[in-house]
């Protein structure tokens, strides 16, 4: 049973350029979260998904940030025209939802904007 | 909205020898669910151990274990004959129990380090 699966691993991007992450749920689950840890911090909440929604975006920058779940394929979060600070790890979490609370983490997505 | 603290920057433990980590959160809810995770330097996110809310009984799995005190809001992890490979940030983190809001707050994580 394949984990929570995220690509790329590792992404560069120039300033200004977009970055687009992506994020495969485990099997079964439907219920997709974004997380961003800056260096030396703890991971702090960007947005929840299901398929075709978006649950709750409280932690998402107004600007620049956009999150889907499309009905197929994988989560994308897309950052646009980033900026040195957006240069951090993006880890992406799943559920089954309904009963279960537990959330699975993927490997992350470490971004540099150089 | 929640808040979750831990005071321990960093703590070490000699091998084979018990540990403990302090987390405490802020929280109007009674109803909420509580856990660590383990961030090896691989920086993968492990689910070490969960707790409800609702549950008075203290959760353990296998050598890590945990002390709930929900009237003091303290949620302590508790790690027994300590390994090399327990060597990792450790974060605690909150989840309320109501439908919709499933986001997980974290705290700024512990940094164990295990002296062999």
């Amino acid at each position: 049973n394949a984990g929570v699966m995220q690509n790329p691993r590792h992404l560069v991007r120039r300033r200004g350029q977009e970055a687009r992450l992506r994020c495969s749920p485990m099997k079964g689950h439907s219920h997709v979260y974004w997380y961003r840890q800056l260096p030396e911090e703890g991971l702090k909440f960007m947005v929840y998904l299901q398929k075709e929604n978006i649950i709750d975006e409280s932690g998402m920058p107004k600007e620049r940030f956009s999150a889907e779940f499309p009905k197929e394929g994988p989560s994308i979060l897309r950052i646009q025209q980033v900026v040195r600070g957006d240069s951090a790890a993006y880890f992406c979490a799943s559920s089954r939802g309904l009963d279960s609370y537990e959330q699975y983490f993927g490997p992350g997505t470490r971004l540099t904007v150089t | 909205a929640q808040t979750v603290t831990q005071s321990q920057p960093e703590m070490s433990v000699q091998e084979a020898e018990t540990v403990t980590l302090s987390c405490t959160y802020d929280t109007s809810e009674s109803d909420y669910y509580l856990f660590w995770y383990k961030q090896p330097p691989s920086r993968q996110m492990i689910l070490v151990i969960r707790q409800e809310a609702y549950k008075q009984q203290n959760a353990t799995e296998n050598r890590f274990s945990v002390n709930f005190q929900k009237a003091a809001k303290s949620f302590s992890l508790k790690i027994s004959d300590s390994q090399l490979g327990d060597a990792a940030m450790y974060f605690c983190a909150y989840r309320s129990a109501d439908f919709g809001n499933e986001k997980l707050t974290f705290g700024t994580g512990t940094r164990l380090t295990i002296i062999p």
